[in-house]
């Protein structure tokens, strides 16, 4: 079955350290997401890619890294620049515009990141 | 920038309907409806493109007025299933894949 899979459900991170959140999808979709949730609010986004080797930053980019080196795969780096990273983590992506029905995002089932 | 959606919270009873809203101050492309349970990843309900269309998704509906950039999602006779955080998503231009969500509105129902 095709999908998005995000990986790990539960992450911890020690002060200092960086973390790598997975993200990998055989939709083959060009578009992919990465958004930042915090308890009781809403999405905002982090990065956002269009195509391979290419990505822009979102609205909240700072103290975050993201590389896309393959159409299927947009793993985020959390890094000790980013002071407040606990969050529930959502990648989505997206097959390209032209056919209505399948504009809409597909979302993994999330991570959730937690300073020790 | 993100959308204004309003209200941040509603409680229904079931049966009851209900309405939110989506603004936002420049114009836009598309506007994206999701709804998500506690824990979970959103789900989709419904896409609107600019042109003023409303579009329908059994008791669940939503409009867009181009002219105002105001999105309205209309939940008909709500089921206790309905209830979850409402998102609208906006899209700025057809060239450009940046998905900007609002808030989010929390609807509760209640039996």
């Amino acid at each position: 079955d095709g999908g998005i899979t995000q990986s790990p459900k539960y992450l911890f991170r020690k002060e200092g350290q960086n973390v790598t959140l997975s993200c990998e999808q055989n939709l083959n979709h060009d578009a992919m997401y990465w958004y930042r949730q915090d308890p009781g609010q809403g999405l905002r986004l982090i990065y956002y890619s269009q195509i391979v080797n290419d990505f822009q930053k979102g609205d909240i980019a700072e103290g975050y890294s993201v590389s896309r080196e393959k159409k299927e795969s947009f793993p985020l780096t959390v890094t000790s620049a980013q002071k407040n990273p606990t969050a529930f983590y959502l990648c989505a992506s997206r097959p390209p515009k032209g056919g209505l029905s399948n504009e809409k995002l597909f979302f993994g089932s999330g991570t959730q990141l937690s300073v020790l | 920038q993100q959308p204004v959606q309003s209200p941040q919270a509603v409680i229904l009873r079931e049966g009851e309907d209900a309405v939110i809203n989506c603004s936002s101050s420049k114009a836009l492309y598309s506007v994206h409806w999701y709804r998500q349970k506690h824990g979970e990843a959103p789900v989709f309900l419904m896409i609107l493109l600019k042109g003023g269309e409303q579009k329908g998704h059994e008791k669940i509906s939503a409009s867009f007025n181009e002219k105002k950039q105001q999105s309205s999602l209309y939940l008909t006779a709500s089921q206790l299933s309905y209830s979850g955080t409402y998102f609208c998503g906006t899209e700025r231009n057809f060239g450009n894949e940046k998905l900007t969500f609002g808030t989010g509105t929390r609807l509760t129902i209640i039996p």
